[in-house]
């Protein structure tokens, strides 16, 4: 079974860090680009992340960039995110997700069920 | 950046009924959308790709249309476990990717 299973989050204070980790099992992860989304509360789904599969090139959203490093482990079938420099509006689930393996379709066909961050002194 | 944008916000509708729900893109995506259901509490289920295409394993009671910049998602006899959000992405122009704010259906 394809699984995504996200963990790190927490409560954290304005200008903290956090890594959030999301370990993926049933496929082989190094085929795979992988996204991070996130989804404020009450809110839709905001596109913060993309990590390309063979050669580990990374994009960011303008909301996150320079704060925010997607980065992977293919032996620990690991991806992440670290977030530095945290602010109230970051507060959000965040979801990891997989991108279709075929060249030049860059939709999410499985969703991890996420992890809470709370940026709150 | 491509802008997304969904209508209607909210739609009240009863079991059974069919319903579309619309996504514009503010230019041209060509058919590279996806639709996403996202049910409360839960995390998005990938519905559609390719405009029209569905995904393994879901019913034929969705299909999706359109290209360009307007696509439309139709359920064709609403269950109760239809009722949930639903976003639209475009995948032809990133990044970033870009989503719908969605479009909430709700039992009447």
């Amino acid at each position: 079974e394809v699984q995504l299973v996200e963990s790190g989050g927490g409560l954290v204070q304005p200008g903290g860090s956090l890594r959030l980790s999301c370990v993926v099992s049933g496929f082989t992860f190094s085929s795979y680009s992988m996204n991070w989304v996130r989804q404020a509360p009450g809110k839709g789904l905001e596109w913060l992340s993309y990590i390309m599969r063979s050669t580990s090139t990374t994009y960011y959203a303008d909301s996150v960039k320079g704060r925010f490093t997607i980065s992977r482990d293919i032996a620990k079938n690991s991806l992440y995110l670290q977030m530095n420099s945290l602010r109230a509006e970051d507060t959000a689930v965040y979801y990891c997700a997989r991108i279709s393996p075929e060249i030049g379709y860059y939709y999410m066909d499985v969703w991890g069920k996420g992890t809470t961050v709370t940026v709150s002194s | 950046e491509i802008v997304m944008t969904q209508s209607p916000a909210t739609l009240s509708v009863s079991p059974g009924e069919r319903v579309t729900l619309s996504c514009r893109a503010s230019q041209s995506v060509s058919n590279k959308l996806a639709w996403y259901q996202q049910r409360r509490g839960q995390a998005p289920r990938f519905l559609i790709y390719d405009a029209s295409t569905r995904a393994t394993g879901i019913p034929a009671r969705f299909s999706g249309s359109g290209s360009g910049t307007e696509f439309t998602l139709t359920i064709s006899s609403l269950q109760s476990e239809d009722f949930a959000v639903y976003y639209c992405q475009q995948y032809n122009n990133w990044p970033p990717i870009t989503f719908g704010q969605g479009t909430r259906l709700e039992i009447k």
